[in-house]
């Protein structure tokens, strides 16, 4: 099993349209747990972070973490194509004690 | 807010050359500094952690190395490149006396053809 795990897609969504990006990780000890972006040749950036159970806003994007399930999602309200990247999930491991990629889902949106 | 630099910004060597890619950054003290490899269609893969000047872990045991002259300069390096070293290499740093749990951000990488 993998540590951290991403459906690769490429999650096809239309313009204004809600993306629902999902995460699923294997240490119940972990701690922090991130969502960045990556556009095709570019390096990561940031999109949120989130450290507690439910959900935390900021804009259009809306991070959620289940920590007894062991899942982490994006939601991207009124997807944009400028939104068509990779997302790249990130989880703080607590027994690996170094932080822990993803490969990434590919989002589409289609204009 | 702190500004990662990274060069050269691409790179084509041939297999059995020396390698040095480097790393600096701005606007923060102390920070953690991390470098990472991420293949063709594969995640990132931790290589090297650094939490002060000349204090290395190394992640994955391979023909590279790495070097923190510096506070806020960290190097990569190889005697004798493969074909398995090509990939995006991205420098990563944490803000300056943070948790190693906290937010890491990334400079703009080197992308890296050995041929």
């Amino acid at each position: 099993q993998k540590e951290v795990e991403q459906n690769s897609g490429p999650l096809s969504v239309p313009e204004g349209a809600i993306a629902s990006l999902n995460c699923t990780y294997s240490d119940r000890g972990s701690q922090s747990f991130f969502w960045y972006r990556q556009y095709s040749g570019k390096s990561p950036e940031l999109i949120m972070s989130i450290y507690s159970n439910g959900d935390k806003e900021d804009g259009r994007f809306t991070a959620q973490l289940n920590k007894a399930s062991q899942y982490v999602s994006l939601l991207i309200r009124d997807s944009q194509p400028s939104d068509s990247a990779t997302y790249l999930c990130a989880v703080y491991g607590g027994a690996t004690n170094k932080l822990i990629f993803g490969t990434g889902t590919l989002l589409a949106v289609q204009p | 807010s702190q500004t990662i630099h990274q060069w050269p910004a691409t790179l084509v060597q041939p297999v059995g050359s020396p390698l040095s890619l480097e790393c600096t950054v701005e606007g923060t003290s102390n920070p953690n500094l991390y470098w990472y490899r991420q293949a063709a269609g594969r995640g990132l893969q931790l290589l090297f952690y650094s939490v002060g000047i000349g204090q290395i872990s190394s992640e994955v045991p391979q023909n590279l190395s790495a070097s923190r002259p510096q506070d806020r300069q960290f190097i990569l390096s190889s005697k004798k490149l493969l074909l398995s070293d090509s990939g995006f290499y991205l420098c990563a740093c944490t803000h300056g006396g943070t948790r190693s749990t906290d937010t890491q951000y990334f400079g703009p990488g080197t992308r890296l053809t050995v041929l």
